[in-house]
Formats: structure tokens, C-alpha cells, sequence
């Protein structure tokens, strides 16, 4: 079974523009998730996606925004980017929201913001 | 404790040294504690689910245990070697992350042949 992928894998962008990063999770996982990693910092939790509805969301501004399609294909914008931006960004993909379901991760898009 | 916290940061030994971590997180509203292993340049890697208390589970050399009640869990590596050079990383789930993954920071671990 094909991993979770995610495209791009780096991006660089300047501040003011705004980016969309895409993540394909594992065949038949109906829930996705979006971390932001930066140095220093553990992995930050965005959001979280099941059947198309997002069901948690964690403390990022709004310029931060997702989607999730009926095929789990899931799409994750920010707007107005700004130099703290620059990080990595994880999808992980779950066959559902449970506890204790496994997420499994995918590689990551290092966006750089200029 | 309202963050996930490991300790400790980071960790240098020999090959063939046992080593262990420690990961503390909310014991109140607990539902699941997650253990990932992230190598450099790689995706992380799920390790270990555990949810009840006293559980343990194990994976080759590498095991894990959990106490819900004064929340904490254990990461034990047996004979380490070079490969297991990586970042351990702990998540734990409540309602006081609101049910998602709340991360530590991790634990960086190094193994010299």
C-alpha cells in the first residue's frame, strides 16, 4: 500500500503571497491531519479532517485553512505568509478519528518564506 | 501538566547501552498515548499505541510502558544501536488538547558504534 504523500516537498515563497499544500493519505483513510514543525518547537497541531468536515482545530490564526475532499485527498492554504511561517509541514492520514487510531505520517513540505 | 514533556532532550550512547526516556502528559481526560521514532530526512514512525494503564507493549529491543495515573510513560531501548539513532517523539490525545495529538518536544537520541 502506497504511503501518505505530500507535494510539494519544498516550496519558497515571500512574505505577503500565499501557498497551498496538498496531502494524499494512505487508501482508505478517511481522516486527515496537518502538523507545523519549526526549530525548537515540537510538532504543532492545524487540523484535523474526517469525511470532509474538519473536527478540531488548533491555535493557528486563520490564515491557516483546509479542506478535505470526498476521495480524503486533504489541502491545506495559508494566506498572507509571513517570515515565522517558514517550517515544515506534516500531513498524517488515519483510518478514523479514534484515540487510539494510528496516524501515519507522510514526508513533509519545508516551505521557506523570504 | 497541560503540555506533553520529554525528557530528556537529547541523549548520547555507546552501542550496546540500554537507555531509557521519559514522557509526561495530562492525566486527567486521558484517552491514548502515541510513541513515534523520527529519523532525519525520513517521515515519523509510528511506534506503540497504548491507552490503558499498566499497559505495555514492546517491538523488537524497544518497549514502552504507561501510567495514566500519574501520567507518565517509559521508552526503553535494549542493546542500542546506530540505527536506533533518531528523535522519539511521545503524543498524547484528551480532552485537554481537545482530542488531538498534543506532541512533546521529543527526546533526540544518539547511538556511537
Amino acid at each position: 500500500k502506497a504511503g501518505v504523500t505530500q507535494t510539494p516537498r519544498y516550496l519558497i515563497k515571500t512574505r505577503g503571497q500565499q501557498v497551498t499544500l496538498s496531502c494524499s493519505p494512505i487508501s482508505g483513510h478517511r481522516s486527515v491531519s496537518w502538523y507545523q514543525q519549526t526549530p525548537g518547537q515540537g510538532l504543532q497541531f492545524l487540523f484535523e479532517y474526517f469525511s470532509e468536515t474538519q473536527r478540531n482545530k488548533g491555535n493557528f490564526p486563520g490564515r491557516f485553512s483546509g479542506r478535505q475532499f470526498s476521495n480524503s485527498r486533504s489541502e491545506m492554504n495559508v494566506s498572507t505568509l509571513e517570515l515565522g511561517d517558514s517550517a515544515l509541514y506534516l500531513c498524517a492520514s488515519s483510518l478514523g478519528i479514534g484515540s487510539a487510531d494510528t496516524q501515519y505520517f507522510g514526508p513533509g513540505t519545508r516551505l521557506t518564506v523570504l | 501538566i497541560l503540555n506533553v514533556e520529554q525528557s530528556p532532550q537529547s541523549l548520547h550512547v555507546q552501542e550496546g547501552d540500554s537507555t531509557n526516556f521519559t514522557c509526561s502528559f495530562p492525566s486527567s481526560n486521558f484517552y491514548a498515548l502515541h510513541w513515534y521514532r523520527w529519523e532525519t530526512a525520513k517521515s515519523p514512525e509510528a511506534l506503540f499505541v497504548m491507552t490503558l494503564n499498566g499497559d505495555e507493549k514492546k517491538k523488537g529491543r524497544i518497549s514502552a510502558t504507561l501510567n495514566t495515573k500519574e501520567g507518565y510513560s517509559y521508552l526503553y531501548i535494549k542493546g542500542s544501536q546506530p540505527e536506533d539513532s533518531a528523535t522519539y517523539l511521545c503524543a498524547s490525545r484528551g480532552s485537554n488538547s481537545g482530542y488531538a495529538l498534543n506532541f512533546g518536544k521529543g527526546t533526540s537520541l544518539l547511538v556511537t558504534p
